[in-house]
């Protein structure tokens, strides 16, 4: 069973920075990609960034390009998602999520999230 | 980057059908046939019933069905169920560029 275990959220200030991680078990983690999305309180879901299996295609939506950045460490199985410059607008849970291949992005597996608050 | 277009609420009673729509544009959801549809609980993170327009990951119940028609996408619930009480998502691919896009989300109430 794949299990994913999302870390890394608090409370940050406005410009902070904060680096979210998400390890993975029961699965071979580096033939899939990953994405991260999010939902802000009472609000749907938006995505944020994806991964390819290597690594090297990362696109991340325009609300976050120039200040979010998505990697992964295959050797340690995780995920990481590098948030700087935060702005109030960021507060949200972060839910990480694996790709099932060839579907067009579709997200097959979740984490629990980790919520990020952004405030002064 | 605009989301896809959900009504907010949906409502059927048990054993009925509810059939919730998705609008997109030519550039997701009519461009390429990589329409899913998630399911949240309250508190919970979101499930996967239905990917690539019509079909459903191993577990999820044939009550759930997907369609799609131009711009437009379509998830029915039959035979309705106090469980499938619920917040459902639509997405679409969108290109390499804006790769997925979600729907504004419907509420579905089981009366």
């Amino acid at each position: 069973e794949v299990q994913l275990l999302e870390s890394g959220g608090g409370l940050v200030q406005p410009g902070g920075s904060l680096r979210l991680s998400c390890k993975f078990s029961g699965l071979t983690f580096d033939n899939f990609a990953f994405g991260w999305v999010r939902q802000a309180p009472g609000k749907g879901l938006d995505w944020v960034s994806a991964i390819n299996p290597g690594g090297d295609f990362t696109p991340h939506a325009d609300s976050v390009k120039g200040r979010f950045t998505m990697s992964r460490d295959n050797s340690k199985n995780t995920l990481y998602l590098q948030m700087d410059g935060l702005r109030t607008e960021d507060t949200a849970i972060y839910y990480c999520a694996k790709d099932l291949p060839g579907s067009g992005w579709s997200f097959d597996s979740w984490g629990q999230g980790t919520l990020v608050t952004v405030s002064s | 980057q605009s989301a896809l277009t959900q009504p907010p609420s949906a409502s059927g009673s048990p054993g009925q059908s509810v059939t919730i729509s998705c609008s997109g544009t030519s550039s997701d959801v009519g461009g390429y046939n990589f329409v899913s549809w998630y399911q949240q609980h309250p508190g919970k993170a979101p499930k996967l019933m239905i990917y690539e327009v019509n079909k459903r990951p191993s577990g999820v119940p044939d009550r759930f069905s997907g369609s799609k028609s131009g711009n437009t996408a379509s998830l029915t619930v039959s035979g309705l169920q106090t469980e499938d009480e619920a917040d459902y998502y639509c997405s679409s691919y969108g290109g390499i560029n804006n790769l997925k896009v979600f729907g504004t989300g419907t509420k579905v109430t089981v009366l």
